[in-house]
């Protein structure tokens, strides 16, 4: 079965560390793979993406993320932290189970709180 | 820039009552979703449309329908309105460009119902 994890429900990092946040997958076909953040009370927001190439991606923000194919995994990484950047930030992948349509699996959430 | 709207952010509805989401976009895009976020659940998908009238159930349709008469405009349909709805219900676009997978959210409907 095809899926996303977050194994982390809540990650606290000092103003100015750096930040990651674990995301691990398991697919079917070729691994795409995707970044969000939700501010409270806000849609999601794209952060950044794995298709294929280049294995540390650059994304939003000054976020960025290494795609592992041997650990499968895609943490999301920042070098510092910023207060700003608390929110709760989801990992997806696409789902090679389907018809050939662009469905994402997400993985439950991570809620990153930077203190100042 | 994408934009997704959501027809409100904050909804109060009793139960047994019919409840229409409904979600705008202004990208021409093919693909439609509608999602139900619960904490500790992550995002969960409903029903997804990939063409005008087009519709295909998602992880959780139970309870839920969808009308897609316009390839702007995707609408979820609560027949009748239950207490285990009370959710945030997030709707997202994308287009069916093979090269491009990301989705495109609006700001979404908490709904609460009594």
């Amino acid at each position: 079965a095809q899926s996303v994890a977050q194994p982390e429900d809540q990650v606290n990092v000092a103003e100015g560390n750096p930040l990651t946040v674990k995301c691990t997958y398991s697919v079917s076909g070729n691994p795409y793979l995707f970044w969000y953040v939700q501010y409270p009370n806000r849609g999601l927001q794209f952060l950044l993406k794995y298709i294929t190439g280049d294995n540390l991606v650059k994304g939003s923000y000054g976020f960025e993320a290494e795609f592992n194919k041997s650990q499968t995994s895609f943490h999301l990484m920042k070098p510092s932290a910023l207060v700003s950047d608390s929110a709760l930030y989801f990992c997806a992948v696409r789902d090679w189970g389907s018809s050939n349509t662009g469905k994402l699996i997400f993985g439950q959430g991570t809620t990153l709180q930077v203190k100042p | 820039d994408v934009k997704v709207t959501q027809s409100s952010r904050y909804l109060v509805k009793r139960t047994g009552e019919k409840v229409f989401l409904e979600c705008v976009q202004d990208m021409d895009h093919e693909n439609m979703f509608w999602y139900r976020q619960d904490p500790g659940l992550g995002l969960r998908l409903i029903y997804f449309s990939y063409d005008v009238k087009m519709k295909e159930k998602g992880d959780i349709p139970e309870g839920y329908s969808v009308s897609r008469e316009k390839k702007e405009r995707f609408s979820l349909i609560l027949e009748s309105a239950s207490t285990n709805q009370t959710s945030m219900y997030l709707c997202a676009s994308q287009p069916a460009d093979r090269q491009s997978y990301e989705q495109y959210f609006g700001p979404g409907t908490r709904l609460t119902v009594t």
